[in-house]
């Protein structure tokens, strides 16, 4: 299957300070890409959908001045988590979607990226 | 109801055929998925059905729907101890992935 890398794998940061993430493609084009949050022992929260070239589209509850997303092109969508606070702590978990080729609407997955805020 | 709904968990026998099972919500999804999560890790596809089929079969691995019911079925043959994970159904929704709740697998010796 298709391969999307996201880095860090893990990043523990200083409450107040920014953590960026980021979410890459490595072998298909994507022009959306989609950022969930997973609480333990809990589903994943859909915050956002990327789309490349145009604004995020959040979902309720989900501060866009907080969670900045970028899509700058067709194989790399980041998030920034600004002013990070403890309750920020999280699995964060990026997704790309194939749009084209033989393979289309299938959503592949990041291996995540565990935040811890101190 | 809005939710997918997945038993949360199930215990099985090494060498016994798994079945998980997923209620969703909307008639009209196109794509339903099966995604397998690993402790630490992020999901890895597993399968995926398209809504005008009845079953699909990848190795191990089949997949049921009954569209009238609206549900799914995750059949693991042969279970091993490294199916050992939590899997996850999710249907295509307003241009969206919804997620059930998960049901972890837990494999017996």
């Amino acid at each position: 299957g298709a391969v999307v890398s996201q880095h860090p794998s893990w990043v523990i940061c200083k409450s107040g300070t920014s953590v960026k993430i980021e979410c890459r493609s490595l072998d298909f084009q994507a022009t959306t890409m989609f950022w969930y949050r997973q609480f333990p022992k809990q589903s994943l929260m859909l915050m956002a959908t990327s789309n490349e070239g145009s604004k995020a589209t959040y979902e309720q509850g989900v501060e866009k001045d907080k969670f900045l997303i970028n899509h700058a092109s067709l194989t790399l969508s980041t998030l920034t988590v600004t002013s990070a606070h403890p309750e920020d702590s999280s699995f964060y978990i990026c997704s790309a979607r194939t749009s084209g080729g033989r393979v289309k609407n299938i959503q592949y997955f990041g291996a995540g990226t565990r935040l811890s805020v101190l | 109801g809005e939710d997918v709904e997945q038993s949360l968990f199930l215990s099985v026998r090494e060498g016994d055929s798994s079945v998980i099972n997923c209620t969703y919500t909307d008639s009209s999804s196109t794509y339903l998925y099966w995604y397998k999560q690993e402790p630490g890790a992020g999901l890895q596809l597993l399968t995926y059905i398209f809504s005008n089929m009845d079953m699909k079969q990848d190795q191990r691995l089949t997949v049921l729907l009954n569209k009238k019911d609206k549900h799914l079925s995750l059949r693991i043959a042969d279970t091993q101890t490294g199916d050992s994970a939590i899997y996850f159904c999710a249907e295509w929704r307003a241009e969206k992935l919804t997620f059930g709740t998960g049901t972890r697998l837990t494999i017996i010796p």
